[in-house]
C-alpha cells in the first residue's frame, strides 16, 4: 500500500500556542517528507520537508519529525499566528522508476486570536 | 534555478468538451513527469506517472482514454482532460523530478478546471 493518512482533519487553536500535525505511510521505501501549505484558491506552497536520512528539522518556527520506524512524520508549528490558518498537507515520495508523491488528506488549521 | 510552468493558468470548458494542459520545465531535466488533480475541498490525488522513454503509468481511477499524456521530451509534458464533465473540475498539477535528483519534485502553478 502506499496511503498516507494525515490526522486531525481540522485543528484550531489560540494564537501564540502550538498545533501539531501528524500523518503515516505504508511504505518503507518512501525516501522524502514534504509539507505543503495552500491558501485558498492558490496552488500548494512547500514549506518544509525531510529526507528519510534525518529525524528532525527545523526552520523559522516549523519543526518536522520522522519516525521510519513506526513510518511516521510530523509537524509542529510552534508560536501560530492568524497568518498560518490555511490547509496543510502532508506528502510521501516514492521513486520507482519515475518520481511522485502522495499526498495526506490535508488539515486545516485555524488560528483564532 | 529549477522552474516549472503550466498553461493555462485558468481555463473554462463546456460539458462533454475537452481540454488540454501543459507543463513546461525550466533549468533542469524532467525525466520524470506526475499529474495530480485537487478537486474541490479535496485532496491531491495522483493521476498517472509519466517517465521519458518508459510506459505511463495510470492509477487506478484514472485511464489513459480520459486522460491522454505525452511527454515527448526532458522539458515538456501535456495532458488532456476528454469529454469533461463537473466531477473532472479542480486544480491540476503537474510535479517533475530533476534527473540530477532523487527527491524533490517541482510542481507547476497548476491549471485550474471549471466545467460548465
Amino acid at each position: 500500500g502506499e496511503q498516507v493518512e494525515q490526522l486531525p482533519s481540522i485543528l484550531r487553536v489560540q494564537e501564540g500556542s502550538s498545533a501539531s500535525i501528524n500523518c503515516t505511510y505504508e511504505n518503507s521505501a518512501s525516501n522524502y517528507f514534504p509539507w505543503y501549505k495552500q491558501e485558498p484558491g492558490e496552488n500548494p506552497k512547500l514549506i518544509i520537508d525531510i529526507r528519510s536520512n534525518m529525524e528532525r528539522k527545523q526552520t523559522q518556527g516549523l519543526i518536522v519529525l520522522l519516525d521510519k520506524k513506526a513510518k511516521r512524520f510530523s509537524l509542529h508549528i510552534t508560536d501560530t499566528q492568524p497568518g498560518d490558518s490555511a490547509m496543510y498537507f502532508c506528502a510521501a515520495s516514492y521513486s520507482n522508476s519515475g518520481t511522485y508523491q502522495r499526498f495526506g488528506t490535508g488539515t486545516k488549521l485555524q488560528v483564532v486570536p | 534555478g529549477a522552474l516549472v510552468y503550466q498553461y493555462p493558468r485558468r481555463t473554462i470548458c463546456k460539458s462533454g468538451t475537452s481540454m488540454r494542459m501543459e507543463c513546461q520545465a525550466v533549468g533542469f531535466q524532467a525525466t520524470s513527469v506526475a499529474w495530480y488533480r485537487q478537486s474541490p475541498q479535496k485532496t491531491f490525488e495522483l493521476i498517472a506517472l509519466s517517465t521519458v522513454n518508459s510506459a505511463i503509468k495510470y492509477e487506478q481511477n484514472f485511464t489513459q482514454e480520459k486522460f491522454p499524456i505525452s511527454h515527448p521530451n526532458l522539458s515538456f509534458s501535456s495532458m488532456t482532460v476528454l469529454n469533461a464533465y463537473l466531477e473532472d473540475r479542480g486544480l491540476y498539477l503537474c510535479g517533475a523530478r530533476d534527473w540530477g535528483s532523487s527527491y524533490e519534485q517541482y510542481f507547476g502553478p497548476g491549471t485550474r478546471l471549471t466545467v460548465l
